[in-house]
């Protein structure tokens, strides 16, 4: 069974940048992941999914100035030149032939 | 733009049935290409895969409900249901539906439903 690990809150200035992390367990350390954000009070919203290679490709919706990239067990989600409306939980998702799992979700504030 | 709308009792009695519907607009359910999926998010907390089914009735089930869960398709109204069973103060939850690919993440979500589950 896949499991997905991430920081429970994260922090960064209005116009910078800020690498959010999701860790895969070690068997299932080549599956690919999704980004989702939640801002507050609203549905998730999907961002991108991002393979083992680093290879990413973002849903219709996803701004530009986010991008996805991966290392080992770990996935990112960058985000470029923050903005308010970045403030979100970021959740990330994976899944293997009959399950599908969520990371606990890292809680963005823009500062 | 496909999209899911969640529908339903706000409140439920512990101990009942609580019963969900998904309705899908400007797509059919009836594709072999996707799978309709339910996730659930108790207050302050993380997202929570219940359970997913293909349009052809096949469904697959994650360990939160423990076995209370039932996910069906109704071709004719182009929705997919939820039925939780003997619900306790624990189910109490904002229910979203979601649609997926085979093998690949919830693309699609419903703006979800607040169920609470009270005497």
């Amino acid at each position: 069974q896949p499991m997905l690990t991430q920081s429970s809150s994260a922090s960064a200035s209005l116009g910078s940048s800020v690498k959010l992390t999701c860790t895969l367990n070690n068997d299932y350390r080549n599956h690919i992941i999704a980004w989702h954000q939640q801002q507050t009070g609203k549905a998730p919203r999907y961002l991108m999914k991002v393979e083992n290679n680093g290879r990413y490709t973002k849903g219709s919706g996803a701004p530009d100035r986010f991008s996805g990239s991966s290392s080992g067990a770990d996935r990112y989600l960058t985000i470029s030149n923050l903005q308010s409306e970045d403030e979100a939980e970021y959740f990330c998702e994976t899944w293997d032939t009959d399950s599908r799992v969520f990371g606990g979700g890292t809680k963005l504030t823009v500062l | 733009q496909l999209q899911l709308q969640e529908s339903g009792p706000g409140l439920v009695k512990p101990s009942e049935t609580l019963s969900l519907t998904c309705t899908v607009s400007s797509g059919s359910i009836d594709r072999t290409t996707y799978y309709w999926g339910w996730i659930r998010q108790p207050p302050g907390k993380g997202l929570e895969w219940i359970g997913s089914i293909y349009y052809s009735g096949r469904a697959y089930y994650g360990p939160s409900l423990a076995g209370r869960g039932t996910i069906f398709v109704d071709k004719s109204n182009n929705q997919f249901s939820l039925k939780v069973a003997f619900v306790t103060a624990a189910d109490t939850a904002m229910y979203f539906c979601a649609r997926s690919l085979y093998h690949a993440p919830f693309d699609s979500w419903g703006q979800g439903i607040m169920v609470t589950v009270s005497s």
